[in-house]
């Protein structure tokens, strides 16, 4: 079993929609990541964060320590947010990343 | 955007032969990091550094080496090519905050084609 899992793994709606994007994880951590991918390759960070929310925005994150979940939301989703959002984890005590799978993203028009 | 590069962008090998990928900071940041991105496996860490001359060993380091002589430089070498070494290759770079690793950047990756 991953210690970082994604749900959903495909993900398709349509233009306005509000989106959430779910990540469970098994170990301790010190923060979380959100990261976008577009077509293409490029890597951007979108959030990190080890408690409460954070928006930055129509995007806005959460996590829940207790539960070791964490929340991506995209309000007022737009075609433009189409790409693959990956959650990683950063291992308690370590300094390295642990990632999901990601969750491939389509919005159409 | 952070100051990250990576060189080449794209490769094409054959078996056997060795291959060194360079990852090139201009933002004196502690921390950098290989992965490779595969379908059906996300990101994987193969190797990373946390100081000239400091290294250690990711989940897939298996057949790579690296070095870090400087800090804006840090290298991945594939001693011995194969075919199971195609992939996307990112560095990434980071710095401590509070005694935790901040938000890493990403460079723009590298792909690799082992023949």
């Amino acid at each position: 079993k991953n210690e970082v899992e994604q749900s959903p793994q495909n993900l398709t709606a349509q233009e306005g929609e509000f989106i959430t994007i779910n990540c469970s994880y098994s170990v301790g951590i010190s923060a979380l990541h959100w990261l976008q991918q577009h077509p293409g390759g490029g890597i951007v960070s979108l959030f990190m964060l080890s408690s409460g929310k954070k928006k930055h925005g129509r995007l806005i994150a959460t996590i829940n320590i207790q539960e070791k979940h964490s929340s991506l939301h995209i309000t007022a989703s737009h075609p433009r947010d189409s790409a693959v959002y990956i959650c990683a984890v950063l291992i308690q005590g370590a300094q390295k990343l642990v990632f999901g799978q990601g969750t491939r993203l389509t919005i159409n028009p | 955007d952070a100051g990250i590069t990576q060189s080449p962008r794209h490769k094409v090998t054959e078996t056997g032969t060795p291959v060194t990928l360079r990852c090139h900071q201009t933002e004196n940041h502690r921390y950098m990091y290989w992965y490779r991105q595969d379908p059906g496996h996300g990101l994987r860490l193969i190797h990373y550094s946390y100081g000239v001359k400091d290294t250690d060993k990711g989940e897939v380091s298996d057949g790579y080496s690296v070095s870090r002589s400087k800090t804006e430089d840090f290298l991945l070498t594939l001693e011995s090519a194969t075919s199971s070494q195609t992939s996307v290759y990112f560095c990434a770079i980071s710095e401590l905050v509070a005694g935790r690793a901040n938000e890493q950047f990403f460079g723009p990756g590298t792909r690799l084609t082992v023949l």
